[in-house]
């Protein structure tokens, strides 16, 4: 069956420093990856998509990378802050007209002062 | 542009009863994804409604349904509630094409007693 793994329930990292959250997946072959950030009592918010044949995207301070071999995405946090600190989720998409993403279970980040 | 909400925040109902949760997209969203989200299983995709029809299903028993009216406001009703219905329901908008962004309400917080 389909699995999604995200390395760590939690992530503890220094301020300044570069966080990198890894989803790796198993038995799926997606057509898309998406991130998304969770705050405590709220939805998750969208923060990057990535396609099967893109290897890199990149938005202000983050970057995701797509590995369709090794089945694994990263995502970091470039000069990371205490506002950064929230629980990251991957998705992956197939494709298809219509919308259904699989999602994993989260990283629970903390960026310490 | 008003967000994604969800109506009510917080429920509480007895196991044996039955739950309507309501969801109102983003005006000019035609497609609302419905998500269970539990401390142990993460996110879960429940279903899908696009232009009133559902255009996708996961995996939950017939327990769990939904349906979605002509303005795009979708609502979810379980039966027969179980203690593990105990969860975080969440809604999601979009326009419906399949890499199209979602956007998250806050969530009906489920507790069953």
């Amino acid at each position: 069956s389909q699995k999604i793994e995200q390395n760590s329930e939690a992530l503890n990292i220094q301020e300044g420093k570069t966080a990198t959250l890894t989803c790796n997946y198993t038995n799926y072959s997606p057509a898309y990856l998406q991130w998304y950030r969770q705050d405590p009592g709220r939805g998750p918010v969208f923060l990057l998509l990535i396609r099967e044949n893109e290897k890199e995207k990149r938005k202000e301070r983050l970057k995701v990378t797509f590995d369709t071999t090794l089945k694994q995405s990263l995502f970091h946090i470039t000069a990371s802050q205490p506002a950064d600190s929230a629980t990251y989720l991957c998705a992956l998409g197939n494709s298809g007209g219509y919308q259904k993403v699989t999602f994993g279970t989260g990283t629970k980040l903390q960026v310490i002062p | 542009k008003a967000g994604v909400t969800q109506t009510p925040r917080y429920l509480i109902k007895t196991r044996g009863q039955q739950v309507t949760l309501s969801c109102s997209p983003i005006s000019g969203h035609r497609s609302v994804s419905w998500y269970q989200q539990t401390p142990g299983q993460g996110l879960q995709f429940l279903f899908e409604y696009f232009s009133e029809t559902q255009r996708n299903k996961g995996n939950f028993p017939g327990r769990f349904s939904g349906r979605q009216f002509s303005n795009s406001r979708s609502e979810m009703n379980v039966s027969t509630l179980e203690l593990g219905d105990s969860a975080l329901y969440l809604c999601a908008s979009s326009q419906g094409r399949n890499t199209d962004t979602q956007y998250f309400g806050p969530g009906t917080r489920l507790t069953v007693l």
